[in-house]
């Protein structure tokens, strides 16, 4: 089965950084979405079509993307910032979706 | 401004039935793809399954395919997840999030999830 593969975990400090990969092959061919999940609540998007940040995301939030890899960057990393990280794409096909395992991201 | 609702989730036994429902508002539900996505416990996300917005292009993961059967009531604004066979692995929080108009690409919408728990 097709898989998204992401680090489990990333520690910053504030004012740091982030950086949380995800690698699959079908990458440079179907566009990936990035979603920040905090405990107990339903996760979020906020990142888009590879780059695109949906309203109501601070800028702090980018991500690109290089070969069958996308990365997603949090500058000036903040506390509130800690939270599961998830990207999200589809297989080849485009038919099926798939989540990678999740970053933990965790502000020191 | 978008809800999405989720209900019927609960205790059921191994080998048994559940059906749940999702109920949307502040937008044009019937233009849009939907999805389930189950969360089990402790652990990352996983994609259930995805209808269109007129319920003729339909798509289930492996783990559940043969099992689980998605549906849509667009005059109600609902979508249904019927789970049949359920077993301990499907233990879960399952969400119910809203895809975009073309295809289920990504889910910009979630619910807060209502949780599954399957047990003997």
């Amino acid at each position: 089965s097709y898989e998204l593969t992401q680090p489990p975990s990333v520690s910053v400090s504030p004012g740091q950084t982030a950086r949380i990969t995800c690698s699959a092959d079908a990458l440079p061919k179907q566009y990936a979405y990035w979603y920040q999940q905090k405990p107990g609540q339903a996760p979020v998007l906020v990142i888009y079509k590879d780059s695109e940040r949906p309203s109501g995301i601070p800028e702090r939030f980018s991500a690109s993307s290089s070969g069958t890899t996308v990365t997603l960057t949090i500058s000036g990393v903040q506390a509130e910032d800690e939270a599961d990280y998830y990207c999200q794409s589809a297989d080849s096909s485009g038919t099926y979706v798939v989540f990678g395992g999740g970053t933990k991201l965790t502000v020191l | 401004q978008v809800q999405l609702v989720e209900s019927g989730g609960g205790l059921v036994k191994p080998g048994g039935s559940l059906r749940l429902s999702c109920a949307a508002s502040g937008f044009t539900f019937s233009d849009y793809y939907m999805s389930w996505i189950r969360q089990a416990p402790g652990k990352g996300l996983e994609w259930v399954s995805y209808i269109s917005s007129s319920g003729s292009t339909i798509y289930y993961a492996d783990s559940v395919k043969g099992r689980f059967t998605i549906s849509r009531d667009n005059a109600k604004n609902s979508l249904y997840l019927q789970m049949n066979s359920l077993r301990a692995e499907d233990t879960a929080v399952y969400y119910c999030a809203r895809g975009s108009v073309m295809a289920s690409s990504y889910f910009d919408y979630w619910g807060q999830g209502t949780l599954v728990t399957v047990s003997s």
